[in-house]
């Protein structure tokens, strides 16, 4: 079975601190996955995937395929950050996407 | 520019009473998607559709079935509500391979 695992319910960090947000997969075809973004009353929306490679807002997301992981990184923390986040991977055969069960990320001033 | 059109916002159910929770999009999507977001549970994926005529279980289907009506519409509906389906409703559409576009959000109460 599939499935995406992101372990920080709450990452709290300083800003201009560096940030990593975990996602680890499980699955055995070929992953496409995804990290999607909820701002305070905003609508999710994608923040970036792992086939286009582009960084995005200062995020960036390498797919490791041995360690079966896509984690979210930006050197440098801004308080406009501050969302929740989470990881996706899409079964690509069937239209199916599941969700991780969400990193809050805190920055503080 | 409506996107996903999520109806109702808002909804206050009474055990054992039915609803309809209704999606429509306007951007030609094939694919359509209802999720559950509780805390500490992330987003659940409920039923999804790959393209029209078409739907699937995903991972928490009991308690709830759904209607292609046609490629613009997806609703999701609650036979017989149990205070378990408390939680926020987010039905999401896109092209095959493409990223989820997503509505604004259904919150139901069940008492």
């Amino acid at each position: 079975a599939q499935r995406v695992t992101q372990p920080e319910k709450l990452l709290s960090v300083f800003k201009g601190a560096p940030v990593e947000l975990k996602c680890n997969y499980s699955y055995s075809g070929s992953p496409e996955l995804f990290w999607y973004v909820q701002y305070s009353r905003q609508r999710l929306q994608l923040l970036l995937r792992h086939i286009s490679r582009e960084s995005i807002k200062g995020f960036t997301a390498d797919l490791n395929k041995g360690e079966t992981s896509f984690h979210l990184k930006k050197p440098f923390a801004q308080e406009e950050d501050s969302a929740m986040y989470y990881c996706a991977l899409s079964v690509s055969s069937a239209s199916k996407i599941i969700f991780g069960s969400g990193t809050r990320l805190s920055i503080r001033p | 520019n409506a996107g996903v059109t999520q109806t109702p916002k808002f909804q206050v159910l009474k055990t054992g009473q039915s609803m309809t929770l209704q999606c429509a999009q306007d951007m030609n999507h094939n694919s359509m998607y209802w999720y559950r977001q509780d805390p500490g549970m992330g987003l659940r994926l409920i039923y999804y559709s790959a393209s029209e005529g078409t739907t699937d279980k995903g991972e928490v289907p009991n308690g709830y079935n759904v209607s292609r009506l046609n490629k613009r519409e997806f609703s999701l509906r609650l036979e017989s509500a149990a205070p378990s389906q408390t939680s926020v409703y987010f039905c999401a559409s896109r092209f095959t391979g493409g990223e989820l576009f997503f509505g604004e959000g259904s919150r139901l109460t069940v008492l």
